[in-house]
């Protein structure tokens, strides 16, 4: 049973480029999380996604990032024209229906360098 | 404003003593509390939770307690293992979101 998935692990980008990141949930998971970890901070919740829908996007920044978790495929975090405070860890958990709050399961993180 | 506090940064035990991480949060409508660990590169690992109908969950050498009237949980670690050095993060949230709010952290080394 494969765990939460995160691709690309590293990503390297220069200031105006768009990063996308990628993350599959666990098997039987309909809940998508995504979390940005700052430098010597703790995690900080970004966006709470089911399949095609937004559950609340409140930890987003209102502009340049966006989310999606469409019915086929892996849940996408977008962010445009990347400045270097996007440099960061972004993780990516999972849950099963009805649980979310018990638990969460994260993957391995994409590592952002914006240069 | 940090709903979710972990005043010590750091915590230095030796093998086999008791470990205790602490974690203080502000928000009453906190209803679920989880702990996890994280190695550097890595994901955090879901560790224990609870529930606040609870003030104690055990499993295996973890234990959380609960003090809902401190609004105060704190994990244990009997005994602490070399392998447990990481980080460690409490996390909270409330029935009617999914979202977790985290701590800042703390590192905990065990010596040999």
């Amino acid at each position: 049973n494969a765990g939460v998935m995160q691709n690309p692990r590293h990503l390297v980008r220069r200031r105006g480029q768009e990063a996308r990141l990628r993350c599959s949930p666990m098997k039987g998971h309909s809940h998508v999380y995504w979390y940005r970890q700052l430098p010597e901070e703790g995690l900080k919740f970004m966006v709470y996604l089911q399949k095609e829908n937004i559950i609340d996007e409140s930890g987003m920044p209102k502009e340049r990032f966006s989310a999606e978790f469409p019915k086929e495929g892996p849940s996408i975090l977008r962010i445009q024209q990347v400045v270097r405070g996007d440099s960061a860890a972004y993780f990516c958990a999972s849950s099963p229906p009805g649980r979310a709050q018990e638990t969460q399961y994260f993957g391995p993180g994409t590592r952002l360098l914006v240069l | 404003d940090q709903q979710v506090k972990q005043n010590s940064p750091s915590l230095s035990v030796q093998e086999g003593r008791i470990s205790i991480l602490n974690c203080d949060y502000t928000n009453s409508m906190f209803d679920y509390f989880l702990w996890y660990k994280k190695y550097p590169a890595e994901g955090p690992t879901f560790l224990i939770s609870i529930s606040s109908i609870k003030d104690k969950n055990e499993d295996g050498r973890f234990t959380v307690f609960l003090n809902k009237s401190a609004k105060h949980l704190s994990l244990h670690i009997v005994p602490s293992q070399p392998g447990d050095s990481a980080v460690y993060f409490c996390a909270a949230s409330a029935s009617n979101t999914g979202k977790l709010i985290f701590g800042q952290g703390t590192t905990l080394q065990v010596k040999p």
